[in-house]
């Protein structure tokens, strides 16, 4: 059974590092094909795609946070980590991770990590 | 950036009914990078339909996904209570940002 879970703060201050770690079970990032993305819910708003890690350890990062994004891997610990630098209120809200798998569907997703910027 | 506008807003049927989602594409996308999932109250995202057409594991066979270029579409044969949710469509193109329509909200009534 693949499962992934969040962790990380539930409040964050402003200009702060915001880092969250997601743990996974049931499958391997040294697999072909896999890859593990984050994505946020900001209340009242769309989802937003974040960035992606693959199992060649290449990355994708949303373009209009790229200078704030950084996403790492451990492929013996299972986790991958997504740190957003210079948080404002506008990043307040519930962050996702999830399996990328050969099909590119994100299936399944962790069950988030609220984040609130105050 | 590819944006997705879906619509309606919000549909509210009743159990048996048939639901249609539309999703369009700002510019035209392979099948096989548009998904949809679906989000109950309180959960996270699932994963329901992916290159358009092809249903998920365990994905009961009332859902379907058709379409291609800039118009897909996402029916639910046979409402269920259990459908209530919202439901979102994804593109993921040859390049990021990898955008998300604004989702449609599925009452049954």
């Amino acid at each position: 059974q693949v499962t992934l879970k969040e962790s990380g703060p539930a409040l964050v201050k402003p200009a702060q590092t915001l880092t969250l770690t997601c743990t996974f079970s049931g499958f391997s990032l040294s697999t072909p094909g896999v890859g593990v993305s984050w994505m946020r819910h900001p209340p009242g708003k769309a989802l937003e795609w974040l960035a992606h890690i693959r199992w060649d350890d290449a990355k994708v990062y949303t373009p209009s946070l790229r200078s704030r994004l950084t996403i790492s891997k451990d492929t013996y610990r299972s986790e991958v980590v997504l740190t957003l630098a210079l948080m404002t209120p506008e990043d307040t809200a519930t962050y996702y991770c999830a399996r990328m798998g050969p099909n590119k569907g994100l299936d399944p997703w962790g069950q988030g990590n609220p984040v609130t910027v105050s | 950036e590819i944006v997705l506008t879906q619509s309606p807003g919000t549909l509210s049927l009743s159990p048996g009914d048939r639901a249609t989602l539309s999703c369009r594409a700002s510019q035209s996308i392979s099948p096989t990078s548009l998904f949809w999932y679906q989000q109950k109250p309180g959960q996270a995202p699932r994963l329901l339909i992916y290159s358009a057409s092809s249903r998920a594991t365990g994905i009961p066979d009332r859902f379907s996904g058709s379409g291609s270029g800039t118009d897909f579409t996402l029916t639910i044969s046979r409402l269920e209570a259990e459908d209530s949710a919202l439901y979102y469509c994804q593109q993921y193109g040859n390049s990021p940002p990898y955008t998300f329509g604004q989702g449609t909200k599925l009452e049954i009534k």
